[in-house]
């Protein structure tokens, strides 16, 4: 079964540090590129970051970059996300979820596979 | 590139016909994907490319549209198609948005 498994979330307070983790299963993993999406409490879906399949290209939303980074370890099937300097509005449930591209382009994919996602709250 | 979402709420009965629209501020071709989100579980994509239907997802869920304007069309409500829909542009990939979403009530 293809699947995605996210770790790490929890309470934190404003100014501190914490590191997500995606465990993927049932799909070669390295194939793939991975992207992390994150939803506010009550709020819409939020794109946060998107690692290539080799890790080499990485890019960020503006409200994360130089704050949050990237990694992937395709010896472990696993996907990370290391938040620094958290501010209440980085407060949400935090998705990994996989790139799904066609044969000629990833611009006519979307976000296939999908974790349960894991909850990160900033707060004091 | 910014997308917004029509309407924002919509209270439908089973067996409606519903369409939702998607806008994007500036041309995105075909690059437009639509997902339906439960209530406390992860987002499902429904259709890629615009109109694209994923595979295992009923056709009653169809999709149009190009450049700037999209719809999402359900054709017959069934209760478990009740949820909030997402639309996403891909045209700036490997950087994303999403809109604001629409929420499907039950009448």
């Amino acid at each position: 079964e293809v699947q995605l498994v996210e770790s790490g979330g929890g309470l934190v307070q404003p100014g501190g540090s914490l590191r997500l983790s995606c465990a993927a299963s049932g799909f070669t993993f390295s194939s793939y590129e991975m992207n992390w999406v994150r939803q506010a409490p009550g709020k819409g879906l939020e794109w946060v970051s998107y690692i290539s399949d080799s890790g080499y290209t990485i890019y960020y939303a503006d409200s994360v970059k130089g704050r949050f980074t990237i990694s992937r370890d395709n010896a472990k099937n696993s996907l990370y996300l290391q938040m620094n300097s958290l501010r209440a509005e980085d407060t949400a449930v935090y998705y990994c979820a996989r790139q799904y591209c066609i044969i000629t382009s990833c611009s006519e994919g979307g976000m296939d596979v999908w974790g349960q996602g894991t909850t990160v709250t900033v707060s004091s | 590139i910014q997308l917004t979402q029509s309407p924002s709420s919509l209270s439908a009965s089973v067996g409606d016909r519903v369409t939702i629209t998607c806008r994007a501020s500036q041309g995105i071709s075909s690059y437009l994907a639509w997902y339906q989100q439960k209530p406390g579980k992860a987002p499902k994509l429904l259709i890629h490319a615009a109109s694209t239907l994923r595979s295992g997802v009923p056709s009653r869920f169809s999709g149009s549209g190009s450049g700037t304007d999209f719809t999402l069309t359900i054709s017959s409500l069934q209760p478990e198609d009740f949820a909030t829909y997402y639309c996403q542009q891909l045209s700036s990939y490997p950087t994303f948005t999403f809109g604001p979403g629409t929420k499907l009530h039950i009448k």
